[in-house]
């Protein structure tokens, strides 16, 4: 069955500091991946997707950046962390063979920068 | 531009009651919307989802209609109970990239 994985579960950071999340999915080949910002009030925001390694689409811009070194590793940094960096962020994929009709969700980072 | 609204942030119902909660698109035609539930500190889970042909889906205590006409969706629990507490997002793909959610509503079913 398919898995995915996400850590840290928590994150306290000082503003200016960098930032490396990273999500990995198993049990699947070529999946979609996407991640996804939620901040107190707000809904879940897209920020990057990816159909494949080294393709990222940013939907969002700021001052962080995604990478997909390899079919199943899906990375979010930030060179210089923002007070509006905070939030909930979290990694999802989806079936390329199913098209985008369902997303599965890994269980969030909590990022709270200080 | 596109946008996605679920009119109540915040739903409170007893137990046993159906609750109806409330999803609003505009300048979308959407070939699907899902409905999914997130609990606190967790990821969203999906839970179904309606093709633009299909004007209900049933699953389980779960029913979601999609009005095309109207540019929503009601998603509907019968026969509510206290684990039904959490919020629910709907979502729909925007065109060609990712699924784009709503803010969500809180339900909250008191025993």
């Amino acid at each position: 069955s398919q898995t995915i994985h996400q850590w840290p579960a928590t994150l306290v950071q000082p503003v200016g500091s960098p930032l490396s999340l990273e999500c990995t999915v198993e049990g699947t080949s070529n999946p979609n991946l996407y991640w996804y910002r939620q901040a107190a009030g707000r809904g879940l925001q897209l920020l990057f997707y990816s159909v494949g390694i080294g393709q990222i689409s940013s939907e969002v811009p700021q001052n962080l950046s995604a990478s997909r070194p390899q079919d199943r590793q899906f990375i979010l940094s930030s060179k210089k962390l923002l007070l509006s960096d905070s939030g909930f962020y979290l990694c999802a994929w989806s079936s390329i063979w199913g098209g985008q009709e369902k997303l599965f969700f890994g269980s969030g980072t909590q990022l709270s920068v200080l | 531009s596109q946008k996605i609204e679920q009119n109540s942030e915040a739903l409170n119902i007893q137990e046993g009651k159906t609750a109806t909660l409330t999803c609003n698109y505009t300048n979308y035609s959407p070939a699907y919307l899902q409905w999914y539930r997130q609990d606190p500190g967790r990821g969203p889970v999906f839970l179904l989802l309606i093709r633009e042909n299909e004007k209900e889906k049933r699953k389980e205590r779960l029913k979601v209609t999609f009005d095309t006409t109207l540019k929503q969706s009601l998603f509907h629990i019968t026969a509510s109970q206290p684990a039904d507490s959490a919020t629910y997002l709907c979502a729909l793909e925007k065109a060609g990239t990712a699924l784009i959610f709503g803010k969500g509503t809180t339900l909250s079913v008191s025993s």
